[in-house]
């Protein structure tokens, strides 16, 4: 059963445009959703993550929005780069950012110079 | 680098046979994850050992087990490999609480 459902599939954005992807999950006792970037031939590294008690969290060009009634949050990348061009994935967990994490399927950015 | 290093990068193998995969965590962390990332299933956790007892399991399959060893270092068994199983094998390592680091991964490939 997939817990966390992630859209798009795939994402071609120009630079210096807004990249989004979204999330949505099912199980309501998750209280951690992490974001990870994977670049090819790597594993996927923490990029930003946020707890159900906020609705917004900013690092940088890194946006994550929390719509806790909607079980839905999504990442927002400002000023997209080239070097954001990866593949990213959402994630949600219970209890600590240290447990199993249940990943949706992975958006495939693409930025275009 | 993420600190956390899994041996070997690629692992080419036979349909039958059984392999090992090796996970050294980040100095410090006591605990272990493995997770599979196939093309039809993502990323998917298989099970996760604390100090060297396991602490949780997921959709991990009855020819495959884990361990972790006093070292901390922990090994992932897969046996009777079938075509299936083909895919890249993440472990990830954290302290309690904390931020999971992945490593390189290692790909297998059953031919």
């Amino acid at each position: 059963q997939q817990q966390v459902k992630q859209s798009p599939q795939s994402l071609i954005v120009q630079k210096g445009g807004i990249s989004i992807i979204n999330c949505a999950y099912e199980n309501t006792a998750f209280d951690y959703f992490p974001w990870y970037q994977q670049f090819p031939g790597k594993g996927p590294a923490l990029l930003i993550a946020i707890r159900p008690d906020v609705s917004e969290k900013k690092e940088g060009r890194f946006t994550i929005s929390f719509n806790k009634s909607a079980k839905q949050f999504s990442l927002h990348i400002m000023d997209s780069q080239p070097g954001d061009s990866a593949t990213y994935f959402c994630a949600a967990s219970i209890g600590t950012s240290g447990s199993r994490l249940t990943f949706g399927e992975g958006t495939q950015l693409t930025v275009n110079p | 680098d993420s600190g956390v290093t899994q041996t070997p990068k690629h692992l080419i193998t036979a349909t039958g046979q059984r392999v090992t995969l090796r996970c050294s965590p980040r100095s410090g962390d006591l605990s272990v994850y493995w997770y599979q990332q196939s093309l039809d299933q993502g990323l998917q956790f298989l099970i996760q050992y604390y100090n060297g007892e396991e602490r949780a399991k997921g959709n991990i399959l009855e020819r495959f087990s884990a361990q972790q060893f006093p070292d901390l270092h922990s090994e992932l068994n897969l046996s009777s490999l079938e075509l299936g199983d083909s895919a890249l094998y993440f472990c990830a390592s954290s302290t309690l609480g904390g931020e999971a680091f992945f490593g390189q991964g290692t790909r297998l490939t059953v031919v």
